[in-house]
């Protein structure tokens, strides 16, 4: 089952912030985010693991709360390079879906000057 | 350079007719995925591999087959079972080891049938 990320949408002027939603229904190893720009692969932002482990890049931050399996990407004073589509992708634990990397739906982010 | 390569980068198909998509990594990863994009449904999972000569279904397998012989290559056949098969492919690996490595994805193949 997809994870479910919200908004779809934003629109933002550059400086401005952001924030960036994914939950699951089910318990969850790792979440994954990802920006695509139109015509583009996606390219790795950030993974976070259960446990507290992050990896990623300096200027994205990201929060996951293993509990309520939310994880949340925050971008910062926003540049015009950060416009693209924003994939949340999660990993469930164990069993006959190891490795099973599932993504959200996604949210365009706009940011004019 | 270590990456990602999918062939063909455009291809049109006419209805009834299989096609296979081309995914071959030199990154010397182990696991590695199709994914399926189609316009405001972000990416759907339709196969996985974790390591070679084992494979596992995603959420929209129907209608699609692949094959991991080589640890390389992972290639996507579209059957003519597939009911709506147009839409933008990408292949992606990553290090499976622990499930904590990113994902590293190829350019895609738009497929358009006729």
């Amino acid at each position: 089952q997809q994870p479910v990320q919200s908004p779809q949408a934003v629109i933002l002027r550059e400086g401005e912030d952001a924030v960036i939603n994914c939950s699951s229904s089910k318990a969850l190893y790792s979440v994954h985010w990802y920006r695509q720009k139109h015509g583009e692969a996606p390219v790795f932002l950030m993974i976070l693991l259960k446990g507290g482990e992050q990896k990623g890049h300096d200027k994205i931050s990201a929060s996951f709360n293993e509990k309520k399996q939310q994880s949340s990407l925050y971008l910062t004073a926003s540049q015009l390079s950060y416009s693209g589509t924003y994939f949340c992708g999660t990993i469930t634990p164990g069993g006959t879906s190891y490795g099973k990397l599932t993504f959200g739906q996604g949210t365009i982010l706009t940011v004019h000057p | 350079d270590g990456g990602i390569t999918q062939s063909p980068k455009y291809l049109f198909r006419k209805e009834g007719q299989n096609v296979t998509l081309s995914c071959e990594q030199n990154l010397n990863h182990d696991a590695m995925y199709w994914y399926r994009q189609d316009p405001g449904q972000g990416l759907r999972l339709i196969y996985y591999s974790q390591i070679v000569n084992d494979f596992q279904k995603g959420d929209i397998a129907e209608g699609y087959s692949v094959s991991r012989e080589k640890k390389e290559s992972f290639p996507l056949t579209v059957t003519s079972a597939q009911k709506n098969p147009t839409a933008f492919y990408l292949c992606a690996s990553r290090d499976g080891q622990g499930n904590t490595g990113e994902l590293f994805f190829g350019e895609g193949s738009r497929l358009t049938v006729l």
